[in-house]
């Protein structure tokens, strides 16, 4: 039972690259969503989406874009890479009820 | 401006002794509140949650507490155990799926 798998585990990128953040659940959760964790900041909310074809803007969105073609999948795609970006990013499901299910976590670092 | 806070950020306690960990809250729309752990290199997980209607949630050796009219939260754990060593975070939300806002987390650490 995989439950939300991300990956990578670890990335470190160069300041202006391009990547994507793969994320993957087998929960049949229509919610999903995309967090960074920072020292002292929390888990903050990045995108969200409640269904397949349906995105929208969390806390802190600027840099980040997401897409949500099938239920499993909901990639983050980080547009131009900057040190500002480092972070542990988390991708969530959430279950009819509020408790929110995370992946693993991808370390990423922008150097 | 962080609508969720936990002003304590390490906690250390003697095996078997009680962990209380502290979270407050300004936003009185909330009305739903959780507690996740956090191991190092792995995504939080859920721990216990309470409703605004209720004022204490007891799941084995965790309490959650709720203080509304303070807008405060705790988390007792009795008895503490070594294998609770973990990073706690205090989580609330409103009842949207993307109102939930999370304190920054405090680390705990059961000596043997």
């Amino acid at each position: 039972n995989a439950g939300v798998t991300q990956t990578p585990k670890f990335q470190v990128l160069k300041t202006g690259q391009s990547m994507t953040l793969q994320c993957a659940q087998d929960m049949n959760h229509e919610y999903m969503s995309w967090y960074r964790q920072d020292p002292g900041m929390g888990l903050r909310l990045i995108h969200y989406s409640v269904g397949a074809g349906i995105t929208d803007q969390g806390e802190v969105p600027n840099g980040y874009n997401v897409s949500r073609s099938t239920t499993e999948d909901f990639p983050l795609r980080l547009l131009s890479a900057a040190p500002s970006q480092t972070s542990v990013y988390f991708c969530a499901t959430q279950s009819s009820g509020n408790t929110i299910y995370f992946g693993e976590g991808s370390w990423l670092t922008v150097v | 401006d962080q609508q969720v806070k936990q002003n304590s950020p390490s906690l250390s306690v003697q095996e078997g002794r009680i962990s209380i960990l502290n979270c407050d809250y300004t936003n009185s729309m909330f009305d739903y509140f959780l507690w996740y752990k956090k191991y190092p290199a792995e995504g939080p997980t859920f721990l216990i949650s309470i409703s605004s209607i209720k004022d204490k949630n007891e799941d084995g050796r965790f309490t959650v507490f709720l203080n509304k009219s303070a807008k405060h939260l705790s988390l007792h754990i009795v008895p503490s155990q070594p294998g609770d060593s973990a990073v706690y975070f205090c989580a609330a939300s409103g009842g949207n799926n993307n109102d939930m806002r999370f304190g920054a987390g405090t680390r705990l650490t059961v000596k043997p």
